[in-house]
């Protein structure tokens, strides 16, 4: 199983674009990169998942490198609401995929 | 609402107990999950059920039963549990159209949080 390196915080402030970087340096050919947003007492919820090159969608923006070693999560112009444990997965499907410390982002008014 | 039901939301259960969380799903999803989430600790997976069939059963304790009987409806069956299994139990679907199907996004319910005294 592929594993992650993500920081285990960030701090930020209302408006600002947030980036977060996660680090899978044995990535499989057959892995998928996704991301999962988790609030307090609550159950993650997906937020974008991508293969290479880059992906976006209405909430984030995923950058993946050719290397496929690392990928960024991008969330633009964040707000409070935005405050959440950000979780990075890699693997082929969902039996496979394993949560790690996550990043715990903070977004501050 | 994600779709995805967990009942009770809140049990409370001392050591001899023996009671059952529930997961309801009414996504036409083929696959169920069941995570542990434990007060500072990453979601760990326990139990995935494709198609009403276990496929994955992470070193749980046989104290931990679960039980797929169709393919909306998942129970996570409890007995003798110990004080260190209370913890935020989160139910989970998918689509899975195969074991390699990359595609499942998870649903999660919003979990039924257990203390075991």
């Amino acid at each position: 199983l592929a594993k992650t390196t993500q920081p285990i915080s960030m701090d930020s402030y209302e408006g600002q674009e947030v980036n977060i970087t996660c680090s899978h340096n044995n990535i499989a050919t057959n892995d998928y990169i996704t991301w999962y947003q988790q609030f307090p007492s609550q159950g993650p919820r997906f937020i974008i998942q991508g293969y290479k090159t880059k992906v976006t969608n209405e909430v984030a923006s995923l950058f993946i490198p050719a290397d496929r070693k690392s990928s960024t999560l991008s969330l633009p112009r964040v707000s409070l609401s935005d405050t959440a444990v950000y979780y990075c997965l890699v693997g082929p499907n969902n039996n496979d995929m394993r949560f790690g410390a996550g990043t715990r982002l903070t977004v501050k008014p | 609402e994600t779709g995805v039901t967990q009942t009770p939301r809140h049990l409370v259960m001392g050591m001899t107990n023996k009671k059952s969380l529930k997961c309801e799903q009414h996504l036409g999803h083929n696959a169920m999950y069941w995570y542990k989430q434990s007060a500072k600790k990453p979601l760990e997976l326990m139990f995935v059920y494709n198609f009403k069939e276990q496929t994955e059963n992470n070193s749980v304790p046989s104290r931990f039963s679960p039980e797929c009987p169709n393919s909306s409806h998942l129970f996570l069956h409890l007995h003798t549990l110990q004080p260190e299994d209370s913890a935020l139990y989160l139910c989970a679907s998918s689509v899975m159209n195969d074991i390699w199907d990359h595609t499942g996004e998870l649903f999660f319910g919003e979990g039924s949080r257990l203390t075991v005294l």
